[in-house]
């Protein structure tokens, strides 16, 4: 079965710094492009990052771009996202998908962060 | 990166169609088939109904249909039931490893 599990989120205050972390598990996670999608409360889902399965193509949204760095580690079947210069309107529930046939197929139960002072 | 143009909401009875759509630019939906459709029911993760414009994921009954016209898509769903009643959204490929989301549709089963 495949899983996907998101963890890290909590509370920061704006300016801070968080780091998501994503497990996978049940598909051959070296194969796969992996994104970031983001639902901030009350508002729509926003497509955040891409990796693809090497690592090399790297890719963010503009609204998010300079501040978060998207990496993965095979190895160890795990994603990570780092969030840097948090601002209030990055509060949202984080998504870890997996990319297949140019789309997303499965995605995780989300991680909650909340950038209040 | 601006977000695909939906509905803000559609509404029809049991056992009706009801159709959403999703207008891009060239640069997205009328440049590329990929072109996807989500279901979301708050507090659970959204579910992929149609990818590459109208084709369906395993699971997924036929009732949910998908279609694309230059720089619209469509997502039509027949033979409405309770359990449709969700927010959708259209999702496109937009070049250079980018997606964008349409600002999502409410579905209400009457």
């Amino acid at each position: 079965e495949v899983q996907l599990v998101e963890s890290g989120g909590g509370l920061v205050q704006p300016g801070g710094s968080l780091r998501l972390s994503c497990a996978a598990s049940g598909f051959a996670f070296n194969g796969y492009s992996i994104h970031w999608v983001r639902q901030a409360p009350g508002k729509g889902l926003e497509w955040v990052s891409y990796i693809n399965p090497g690592g090399r193509d790297i890719s963010y949204a503009d609204s998010v771009k300079g501040r978060f760095t998207v990496s993965r580690d095979n190895a160890k079947n795990s994603l990570s996202l780092q969030m840097n210069s948090l601002r209030d309107d990055d509060t949202a529930v984080y998504y870890c998908v997996r990319d297949q046939w140019w789309t997303f197929d499965y995605w995780g139960q989300g991680t909650l962060v909340t950038v209040s002072s | 990166q601006s977000a695909l143009t939906q509905p803000r909401s559609v509404s029809g009875s049991p056992g009706q169609s009801v159709a959403i759509s999703c207008t891009g630019t060239s640069g997205d939906v009328g440049g590329y088939n990929h072109v996807s459709w989500f279901q979301h029911h708050p507090g659970k993760a959204p579910k992929l109904m149609i990818y590459e414009v109208s084709q369906w994921p395993s699971g997924v009954p036929d009732r949910f249909s998908g279609s694309k016209s230059g720089n619209t898509a469509s997502l039509t769903i027949s033979g409405l039931q309770a359990e449709d009643e969700a927010d959708y959204y259209c999702l496109s490929y937009a070049g250079s490893y980018t997606w964008v989301f349409g600002g999502g549709t409410k579905l209400t089963v009457l």
